[in-house]
């Protein structure tokens, strides 16, 4: 199996603030995910990447960005972080047969 | 586009007290439909795989089953130790990158 590690499980900031979710894989694998999880609304895709330096949009990129710099490790970035970024965040890679693997999940609270 | 439905929301039951959870899904053509496992403020956790209609995956107290419209999870004779949010997702055949779409999940409590 994948192992997928998120750096952060808990985080609170401010509004404004840039804030860095860092997410490292332990396979060679190319292809890693972010989604955010509300309630009510299920896991959304934010971006995914297949390779170093190639990064796709997915299905609500507002707001975020991504940095693929080494295989392994994939980051999620808000620029400038508001309330209604306030969600759990989860990384995934892509196992040899198409599953995702996630990691433990990054719970961030804007105020 | 791709589509997930799970049905019920929640599901209350007692232990030892058999039942199935539905996943209903709309898609171009599947490559895989996949079921996850979530406790409280963690990560999902991948359960199953499965490919094409007719295709049956066990695991514990857990099976999976599959047709063209529509999967179910079986749970027998369930322990609190199963209760969790349930989660389904499908990919598609347009799909060239692995990018799965969830349903919202059933939420399932166990009591003893």
């Amino acid at each position: 199996d994948v192992k997928v590690t998120q750096s952060s499980r808990y985080l609170v900031k401010r509004t404004g603030e840039k804030v860095f979710l860092e997410c490292v894989q332990d396979m060679d694998h190319e292809n890693m995910f972010w989604y955010r999880q509300d309630p009510g609304l299920g896991l959304r895709l934010i971006y995914f990447s297949y390779d170093v330096k190639m990064k796709e949009k997915g299905d609500i990129p507002e707001g975020y960005s991504v940095s693929r710099e080494k295989k392994e490790r994939f980051s999620l970035i808000l620029e400038s972080a508001s309330t209604n970024q306030t969600s759990m965040y989860l990384c995934a890679g892509r196992g040899p047969t198409g599953e995702l693997f996630f990691g433990e999940g990054s719970r961030l609270t804007v105020l | 586009e791709d589509q997930v439905t799970q049905s019920p929301e929640a599901l209350r039951l007692q232990e030892g007290e058999s039942s199935s959870l539905n996943c209903s899904y709309t898609v171009s053509g599947l490559r895989g439909l996949f079921w996850y496992r979530q406790d409280p403020g963690k990560g999902p956790e991948f359960l199953f795989t499965l490919y094409s209609a007719g295709e049956e995956k066990e695991k514990e107290r857990l099976k999976a089953t599959l047709t063209k419209k529509e999967s179910f999870l079986h749970i027998t004779a369930p322990k609190p130790e199963d209760s969790a949010t349930y989660l389904c997702a499908v990919r598609g055949t347009t799909d060239s990158w692995g990018k799965l779409q969830f349903g919202a999940g059933t939420q399932v409590v166990v009591t003893p």
